[in-house]
């Protein structure tokens, strides 16, 4: 079973809300990673991180913004969601390269903006 | 510039007959290579890895891949598919002092009774 926990797994709000999509994990990884992925469709990443108080912008450029003061969570926050924000958002985190480097995903959040 | 490259949108397989995946990747370094599998409302699961070694390399849920230097390939193989394998598989691969993988576009499975 996944050591990686995304909240809420969907999500319908209006136009103009605040959100924010929490990931945990539990595995102590230092790496931490969103993405967003329309259905059916290849994985954008939009930010990740390597550890407390690193935070990085992903190849999409994406409004969302992300915070990581604890090892374990790592949430991502839209000050004000519009309908082209709708899709699908997975948090992952990984091993260290030295270790393997694998990734474990969680189980995506579906944000739909209405 | 590196990149992992799945060629194939689409892959059907009729139920009970060998599957194939094709990935190829271009990557600087000896590289780290991956498999994941998608369902539906899903995040993606790790299936099986390439680091060194062997360069037949077995997985889960039955799936292997066969890891070729030469043709810069690591296609995902399983000898007898079935319908529940249908689904989103992704290949992943990074090398040297790159920190983050690259995923392939994915490539969807679709197994035919």
């Amino acid at each position: 079973e996944a050591d990686i926990y995304q909240t809420p797994r969907y999500l319908v709000i209006g136009t103009g809300k605040k959100i924010t999509l929490e990931c945990s994990q539990t595995m102590g990884h230092d790496k931490m990673y969103w993405y967003q992925q329309d259905p059916g469709m290849e994985l954008h990443l939009i930010h990740y991180s390597y550890g407390v108080n690193s935070t990085e912008k992903g190849d999409l450029s994406s409004e969302s913004t992300v915070s990581r003061i604890r090892t374990e969570h790592f949430p991502l926050t839209l000050e004000s969601a519009r309908p082209s924000h709708t899709s699908q958002y997975l948090c992952a985190s990984s091993e260290y390269k030295g270790q393997g480097g694998g990734y474990t995903f969680g189980s995506g959040t579906r944000l739909t903006v209405v | 510039a590196q990149s992992v490259a799945q060629p194939e949108d689409q892959v059907n397989v009729a139920e009970g007959n060998p599957l194939t995946v094709k990935c190829t990747y271009s990557v600087s370094g000896n590289p780290y290579l991956f498999w994941y599998v998608q369902y539906p409302n899903r995040g993606l699961q790790f299936l099986l890895k390439y680091i060194t070694g062997d360069n037949l390399v077995k997985g889960s849920y039955g799936f292997e891949a066969e890891f070729n230097k030469s043709q810069t390939s690591f296609h995902l193989k399983k000898p007898s598919a079935l319908v529940s394998d249908s689904a989103l598989y992704f290949c992943a691969g990074f090398s040297g002092g790159y920190n983050k993988l690259i995923f392939g576009a994915g490539t969807r499975l679709a197994v035919h009774p």
